[in-house]
């Protein structure tokens, strides 16, 4: 079975500040994708950041960025200089191209920042 | 603008109802999925299409229905057998290749029981 596992449903962070959201991932298979969305209060998905299973170097995207962990099969997103817009659930999730290219998601982690 | 568009955005239902959630996208994705969302519960797909006339059966499958007339087209019916459908959906295409495509999302439809 895929399964994605968020450990921390609800996280704070003060505003200016680092905070580390953690994911953890299992699959049998060597070719796969990962991403993080966020959902805001709208409940649009937004795509945050993406990796490829194959690349070491970790993503970034400007104050977002990946501690892709492949043999640990950790997959975090730390979100760096935190603003208020960033308040949102994050939810994690990876792609399997060979069982469909369904993505398997997370449960979430809600991020608060605090001003 | 390219984009994925749902409607209705609210829609209640009564016991005993189907009822149909559309999903139209012109971005000329290949893929076509359909996920419930439901609080503590993350996403969980219900359907899903890579080709026209062509669907698979996601997780939760039981007491819904597809169709795929229309690359552009892919609506979800909530049929009576559905029997806590009070969720909110959301419809998500992508392209197959390149392989690590992610998905772009519709702004879903909050359908509730009355």
């Amino acid at each position: 079975a895929q399964t994605v596992t968020q450990s921390q449903p609800e996280m704070s962070v003060q505003e200016a500040e680092t905070v580390t959201l953690s994911c953890t991932y299992d699959t049998s298979e060597s070719d796969y994708y990962l991403f993080w969305y966020k959902q805001p209060p709208s409940r649009q998905m937004i795509l945050v950041i993406r990796q490829e299973a194959y690349k070491q170097q970790n993503a970034t995207e400007n104050r977002f960025s990946v501690n892709f962990q492949k043999a640990a099969k950790s997959f975090s997103l730390k979100i760096s200089d935190s603003q208020l817009g960033d308040a949102a659930m994050y939810f994690c999730a990876y792609r399997i191209p060979i069982t469909g290219n369904q993505f398997y998601f997370g449960t979430g982690t809600s991020l608060t920042v605090i001003p | 603008d390219g984009g994925i568009t749902q409607s209705p955005k609210y829609l209640f239902r009564k016991e005993g109802q189907n009822v149909t959630l559309s999903c139209e996208q012109n971005l000329n994705h290949d893929a076509m999925y359909w996920y419930r969302q439901d609080p503590g519960q993350g996403l969980r797909l219900i359907y899903y299409s890579q080709i026209v006339n062509d669907f698979q059966k996601g997780d939760i499958a039981e007491g819904y229905s597809v169709s795929r007339e229309k690359k552009e087209s892919f609506p979800l019916t909530v049929t009576s057998a559905q029997k806590n459908p009070t969720a909110f959906y959301l419809c998500a295409s992508s392209m197959i290749r390149p392989r690590g495509y992610g998905y772009t999302f519709g702004s879903g439809t909050r359908l509730t029981v009355v």
